[in-house]
């Protein structure tokens, strides 16, 4: 069965950093292009990062390019979002979801959790 | 990039069925829209690709045959019959844009479905 379970989430103050984590089981890791949505509280879904399979390419919403970072361990089956220069506006949970991504374009079929940033 | 417009609430009672619209911007009329379901309190959960003929082309797990697709123009529609109680939650509507060597996903506001 497919899990990915975010984790490092927490408070933290305008400026600082914080990296999150997604650990994946019940499918090869390899395989799958992995991505990172956030939520405001009361407010809809927003997608942040994406990574390929193999890390070859990755993506980012305008509202954290520069700042954040997306990176995977296909050793250890972990997904991760390194951000920087955190803002207000960042607080949010962060999802962390496995992604079909083909020739027709990406839809996110597992989802985990989240792990809530709040920035303040 | 696509802009995706859906209706902040709906409800339905029991037993009944509701149908839940996305609607794309004119440009993007041919996009595929992917439907998500957020139950209170939880993450988010896949329920369906659907393309612009309306074609089914991936199903969520354990999603039941009472959720189905269709489309028309621009619009994409999720239908829900025999509404249960466990279907309560926001749906949202998803659509990406890749092109040009860049990547962008996006999501409609949501519509939060309350069961009477």
């Amino acid at each position: 069965q497919v899990h990915v379970v975010e984790s490092g989430g927490g408070a933290v103050q305008p400026g600082r950093s914080l990296t999150l984590s997604c650990a994946a089981s019940g499918f090869v890791f390899s395989d799958y292009a992995m991505t990172w949505v956030r939520q405001a509280p009361g407010k809809g879904l927003e997608w942040v990062a994406i990574i390929s399979d193999h890390e070859i390419n990755t993506y980012y919403a305008d509202s954290v390019k520069g700042r954040f970072t997306i990176s995977r361990d296909n050793y250890r089956n972990t997904l991760y979002l390194h951000m920087n220069d955190l803002r207000p506006e960042d607080t949010a949970v962060f999802y962390c979801a496995r992604a079909v991504w083909d020739s027709h374009g990406s839809y996110f079929d597992h989802w985990g959790q989240g792990t809530l940033v709040t920035v303040s | 990039q696509p802009v995706l417009t859906q209706a902040p609430s709906a409800a339905a009672s029991p037993g009944a069925s509701v149908t839940l619209t996305c609607t794309l911007t004119s440009d993007h009329s041919n996009y595929r829209v992917d439907w998500y379901q957020q139950r209170p309190g939880k993450g988010p959960r896949f329920v369906m690709r659907v393309g612009t003929g309306g074609i089914v082309e991936s199903r969520g797990d354990g999603i039941p045959d009472r959720f189905s697709v269709w489309a028309s123009g621009p619009n994409r529609y999720l239908t829900i019959n025999n509404i249960q109680e466990d279907d309560e939650g926001d749906f949202y509507c998803g659509a990406d844009h890749g092109r040009g060597g860049n990547f962008v996903a996006v999501f409609g506001g949501g519509t939060r479905l309350t069961v009477l």
